[in-house]
């Protein structure tokens, strides 16, 4: 197993461009979701998806649009980059259990954007 | 809205000390959850709490969840240099899993 995997590693935009942050995971979890992590902010989420066909809103999702049309993608599309977008990205997954809560969430290694 | 916040936020301490990160939530959590965090790295979890009075240890490590005071607890036991990191917590509502800002954990030799 791969586990969760993100590309790219790092990338630099300028402001105004756009561009897609992959992720996917070969585990079959339900459960997807995108965080951001600033200095002193700690982890914030974007959007998540409970399953294929099914997304929403995080804590911070204004400039980001989703999709998940399989289970094993969620990429993240930032629609025209802002410098206040400059952070690290990091992509989760997990199970969904019975009851609908989550089991723990298994992290990618993150994608580095500057927005110049 | 759940809000979830750790106190300290940083924590310098000498090896062989005790001490104890606090995890507060606003709102009924169905689980808590505790992650590490290395510097330049990615997240791993450490402890899943899923109920009142859930205790779970690993080495040095022991995490608490209270409940009925929406309160959980990562007490380490004489530390060592190797578990200095940044520790998460993290509660959940329908859908969405959140993060606490984290404590960065300096262990001094």
């Amino acid at each position: 197993n791969a586990g969760v995997t993100q590309t790219p590693k790092f990338q630099v935009l300028k402001t105004g461009q756009s561009m897609t942050l992959q992720c996917a995971q070969d585990m079959n979890h339900e459960y997807m979701s995108w965080y951001r992590q600033d200095p002193g902010m700690g982890l914030r989420l974007i959007h998540y998806s409970v399953g294929a066909g099914i997304t929403d809103q995080g804590e911070v999702p204004n400039g980001y649009n989703v999709s998940r049309s399989t289970t094993e993608d969620f990429p993240l599309r930032l629609l025209s980059a802002a410098p206040s977008q400059t952070s690290v990205y990091f992509c989760a997954s997990s199970w969904t259990l019975r009851g609908g809560s989550y089991n723990e969430q298994f992290f990618g290694p993150g994608t580095r954007l500057t927005v110049l | 809205e759940l809000k979830v916040e750790q106190n300290p936020l940083f924590l310098s301490m000498q090896e062989g000390k005790n001490y104890t990160i606090y995890c507060n939530y606003s709102t009924t959590s169905d689980r808590l959850y505790w992650y590490r965090q290395d510097p330049g790295k990615s997240l791993e979890s450490l402890f899943v709490l899923l109920s009142n009075g859930a205790v779970k240890q690993e080495g040095r490590l022991m995490a608490s969840l209270d409940t009925k005071a929406r309160l959980s607890t990562l007490h380490i036991t004489a530390a060592v240099h190797d578990l200095s990191a940044t520790y998460f917590c993290a509660g959940v509502l329908p859908g969405k899993i959140i993060f606490g800002k984290g404590t960065r954990l300096h262990i001094l030799p």
